[in-house]
């Protein structure tokens, strides 16, 4: 069974930095490219970063550029986020979630972990 | 960036209504298109991708349709299990981006 399981999310002070986990099971990870999703509090979805499935190159949306940092290691079939200057705006569910299409650096994410929670409060 | 604009953002319905949702796009995206399902407190689920592709394992009540710029989402006979938010995704180009949502009521 495909399975994605995030970790590392907490309660954090304006300015902290927190680092996220995704173990990714059932597939051959370092074939797919690989994303972060996040959701604030009843809001919609916003599409964070990607990586490709060697970790060559990585895209970030604009919004996090220069202080999320998105990363992979394919020997423990593990996809990360770090993430500093966290502000109030920060707040969300983050979720990884896979790419439907080998190799693909733009797709459809048909694989999607339950997400881990980020609150960033004084 | 390429918008997304769903519509209806939220509609009340019956068991067994034919229900439709749409998607437009803010410049032509082909069929790179996707349809999820969120429920609360649960993470989104692929329902439809390349505008008219079933994800494994979904309904066939479930169908999509169009390209270029303008989508729809049909439910064709709503179950109970169906009440949820609905939305749609880009992945044309980067960055990918999703409509704001419908959200699926009971009546």
């Amino acid at each position: 069974e495909v399975q994605l399981l995030e970790s590392g999310g907490g309660l954090v002070q304006p300015g902290g930095s927190l680092r996220l986990s995704c173990a990714a099971s059932g597939f051959t990870f370092s074939s797919y490219a690989m994303s972060w999703v996040r959701q604030a509090p009843g809001k919609g979805l916003e599409w964070v970063s990607t990586i490709i499935g060697s970790g060559a190159n990585t895209y970030s949306a604009d919004s996090v550029k220069g202080r999320f940092t998105i990363s992979r290691d394919n020997s423990k079939d593990t996809l990360y986020l770090q993430i500093t200057s966290l502000r109030a705006e920060d707040t969300a569910v983050y979720y990884c979630a896979k790419l439907v299409t080998r190799d693909a650096l733009n797709d459809a994410f048909d694989v999607w972990g339950r997400g881990t929670m980020v609150t960033v409060s004084s | 960036d390429i918008q997304m604009t769903q519509s209806p953002s939220s509609l009340s319905a019956s068991v067994g209504d034919r229900v439709t949702i749409t998607c437009r796009a803010s410049q032509g995206i082909a069929n790179f298109l996707a349809w999820f399902q969120q429920k609360p407190g649960k993470a989104p689920k692929l329902l439809v991708y390349a505008a008219s592709s079933f994800q494994r394992g979904v309904p066939s009540r479930f169908r999509g349709s169009g390209s270029g710029t303008n989508f729809t989402l049909t439910i064709t006979s709503l179950q109970p299990e169906d009440f949820a938010i609905y939305y749609c995704q880009q992945y044309n180009s980067l960055p990918p981006t999703f409509g704001r949502g419908t959200k699926v009521e009971i009546k």
